[in-house]
């Protein structure tokens, strides 16, 4: 069965610097693809970036970019600018075609930004 | 506005009543899911159907019924209330795709006491 691990429950970043946040997971897959969600406060789900498991290139949207070394299973979040809004909860997430298509997450990192 | 919608946003009812949380999606998605979100925050799948078809059934206590009328509902019926079934309950839709990424409604918090 496929894991999703977040080793890290809480992490903290000054407003304006730069954070990573880590996510491994372990697949037989060969296939597959990886989210990062935030959850606010608000308690919505947000997806904040995908990667493509084929793609070598690793997704950026605007401030968010992502480290995935693809041998190693890893996965993680890099937020650059930190903005007081970027706080919350942020889960990694993967999905392959087997297994029903379910998205099956990690246990989220509670992200804090201090003004 | 396009979206996942579920209704009720809260919901407090006491330990053996039965209760029903609805969604709908208007996106075209032919996927929806549901999801429990403990109070430590981990979002487990409960159920998934794809074009009203059950595809996915987790260890889920059968006081749980999920009821998909069309591809873009799915309702959630909770029977017989238990303290434990407190939660916060996420409605999710996507396209069958692996590619394509779950877009989930606000959650229902369901409080029993």
């Amino acid at each position: 069965a496929q894991t999703v691990t977040q080793s890290q429950p809480e992490m903290s970043v000054q407003e304006a610097e730069t954070v990573t946040l880590s996510c491994t997971y372990d697949t037989s897959e060969s296939d597959y693809y990886l989210f990062w969600y935030k959850q606010p406060p608000s308690r919505q789900m947000i997806l904040v970036i995908r990667q493509e498991a084929y793609k070598q290139q690793n997704a950026t949207e605007n401030r968010f970019s992502v480290n995935f070394q693809k041998a190693a299973k890893s996965f993680s979040l890099k937020i650059s600018d930190s903005q007081l809004g970027d706080a919350a909860m942020y889960f990694c997430a993967y999905r392959a075609e087997t297994s029903g298509s379910r998205l099956t997450f990690g246990e989220g990192t509670q992200l804090t930004v201090n003004p | 506005d396009t979206a996942v919608s579920q209704t009720p946003k809260y919901l407090v009812t006491q330990m053996g009543n039965d209760k029903s949380i609805k969604c709908e999606q208007n996106l075209g998605h032919d996927t929806m899911y549901w999801y429990k979100q403990d109070s430590k925050k981990f979002l487990k799948i409960m159920f998934s159907y794809n074009n009203k078809e059950l595809i996915i059934n987790e260890t889920v206590p059968n006081r749980f019924s999920p009821k998909s009328p069309d591809k873009a509902h799915l309702n959630l019926h909770i029977n017989s209330l238990e303290l434990g079934d407190s939660a916060v309950y996420f409605c999710a839709s996507s396209l069958t795709q692996a590619n394509s990424p779950l877009h989930f409604g606000n959650g229902t918090r369901l409080t029993v006491t």
